[in-house]
């Protein structure tokens, strides 16, 4: 039973470009959340994907974008990086609006 | 929105000794509390959680527990184990939410 998946592990971008995350959740959950995690810092809540649709969303700009598929697998997309997007962004999957998050390993983003 | 604040920030011990971290949480609609571990360059892992219905909850080596009138929750670690070394997070979250909030950390050092 694969637990939750990211890809990339690694991404290096610049300033200004666009990046997008990728996300399967665990095998039996339909909802995906995503987080950004700073060094040093505990998780901060982007937003959470149900039924294809953004269910909530945290104090993100709308830089942030995401989607999910029929699959439940899901994206993160974030628009004109800036330095300060630099962190690590960590996928977790529930079923419903379960509390119990599985997380995936993350993204590690870098903007230069 | 819920402020979550985790104590201390870097915490050693001796193997074998006890450690002890403590969370207060500000909204007091919040009736979830989860720990995680996460251990460097790995995501983090569910270890134990408690609902505001119960005062302590207890599995094998780890306890939390929970006072909701003065809105604080503990994490106790029992005869700890050079595993034990990690980062650990606590987080709360209310029925009507669907985000985990998340404490800042606490880097746990287990000396041999």
């Amino acid at each position: 039973d694969a637990g939750v998946t990211q890809s990339p592990t690694h991404l290096i971008k610049t300033r200004g470009q666009q990046v997008t995350l990728r996300c399967s959740p665990k095998s039996g959950h339909d909802t995906v959340s995503w987080y950004q995690q700073a060094l040093g810092q505990g998780p901060q809540f982007i937003f959470q994907y149900y039924e294809e649709e953004e269910r909530q969303r945290g104090n993100f700009p709308d830089r942030f974008s995401g989607h999910q598929f029929p699959n439940y697998s899901s994206e993160l997309n974030v628009n004109a990086l800036l330095l300060g997007d630099s962190a690590l962004y960590l996928c977790a999957s529930s079923l419903g609006a379960g509390e119990k998050l599985f997380f995936g390993s993350g993204t590690q983003l870098s903007v230069l | 929105g819920e402020n979550v604040e985790q104590h201390p920030s870097t915490l050693s011990v001796q193997e074998g000794d006890s450690a002890v971290i403590k969370c207060t949480y500000s909204d007091s609609a919040s009736n979830y509390f989860p720990w995680y571990k996460q251990e460097l360059g790995k995501r983090p892992q569910l270890i134990i959680d408690i609902r505001s219905n119960v005062g302590e909850k207890k599995d094998q080596r780890i306890a939390v527990t929970l006072n909701k009138t003065a809105k604080h929750f503990s994490l106790h670690i029992t005869e700890t184990q050079p595993e034990d070394s990690a980062v650990y997070f606590c987080a709360a979250s209310k029925k009507s939410d669907y985000k985990l909030s998340f404490g800042a950390g606490t880097t746990v050092t287990v000396r041999a």
